[in-house]
């Protein structure tokens, strides 16, 4: 969906190093997500965000943390980056009257050497 | 433990057939019911979302029911073509403060010319 925009789409990176994955929308929703697919165990969520100052952890969000800049951008960052951190990374969001159907963006393909 | 099972084996049919995709749960009561569609290298596209006390669902040439009772969903695609190939994915949600949904991993579909 264009509407929802991820950058980069692919990274490769080596363990140990901080990376950040930008995600940005302008469908004016308030609420934001971010997940990780992995073959074999589907989207899984890292953190979710209702607006600006409303930040959660999702099930798996231990290793990453989030920053949520403005309404339309959502950040995720990987502190120190390891192998079992290669994934696809998913943002999503969902507007707070509709919040049960999510607007995904196109991903970002990470490495983790 | 909660748990959603998608074949995870690929499904293939002759174009023009219908295309029967399963979803089955345990350990849930959902409020809502969701189908997705993932493209390689794409973010999944909504469908459609069929609630707890509803019992099918239409749109165009998609169909969902949904079985409270069996904890089951089957997703439609009557006179299916080639473009309809592509993997599907069942997300269950849950009622709250923050409506969670959980995917499965999802069932690869190839519509054969």
């Amino acid at each position: 969906d264009a509407d929802v925009t991820q950058t980069p789409r692919n990274r490769i990176t080596k363990t140990g190093k901080r990376i950040m994955l930008e995600c940005s929308q302008t469908k004016g929703h308030d609420r934001m997500y971010w997940y990780r697919q992995d073959p074999g165990l589907g989207l899984r969520l890292i953190y979710y965000s209702f607006d600006v100052k409303d930040i959660n952890k999702g099930e798996i969000s231990d290793g990453y943390s989030v920053s949520r800049q403005a309404q339309a951008k959502f950040s995720l960052s990987l502190e120190s980056a390891i192998p079992n951190q290669t994934a696809l990374y998913f943002c999503a969001t969902s507007d707070q009257n509709r919040p049960d159907t999510q607007y995904f963006g196109p991903g970002t393909r990470l490495t983790v050497l | 433990s909660q748990k959603i099972e998608q074949n995870s084996e690929a499904l293939n049919i002759q174009e023009g057939k219908t295309a029967t995709l399963t979803c089955n749960y345990t350990n849930y009561s959902p409020a809502y019911l969701q189908w997705y569609r993932q493209d390689p290298g794409r973010g999944p596209v909504f469908l459609l979302l069929i609630r707890e006390n509803e019992k099918e669902k239409r749109k165009e040439r998609l169909k969902v029911t949904f079985d409270t009772t069996l904890k089951q969903s089957l997703f439609h695609i009557t006179a299916s073509q080639p473009a309809d190939s592509a993997t599907y994915l069942c997300a269950l949600g849950v009622s709250g403060g923050y409506q969670k949904v959980t995917f499965g991993i999802g069932t690869k579909l190839q519509v054969i010319p």
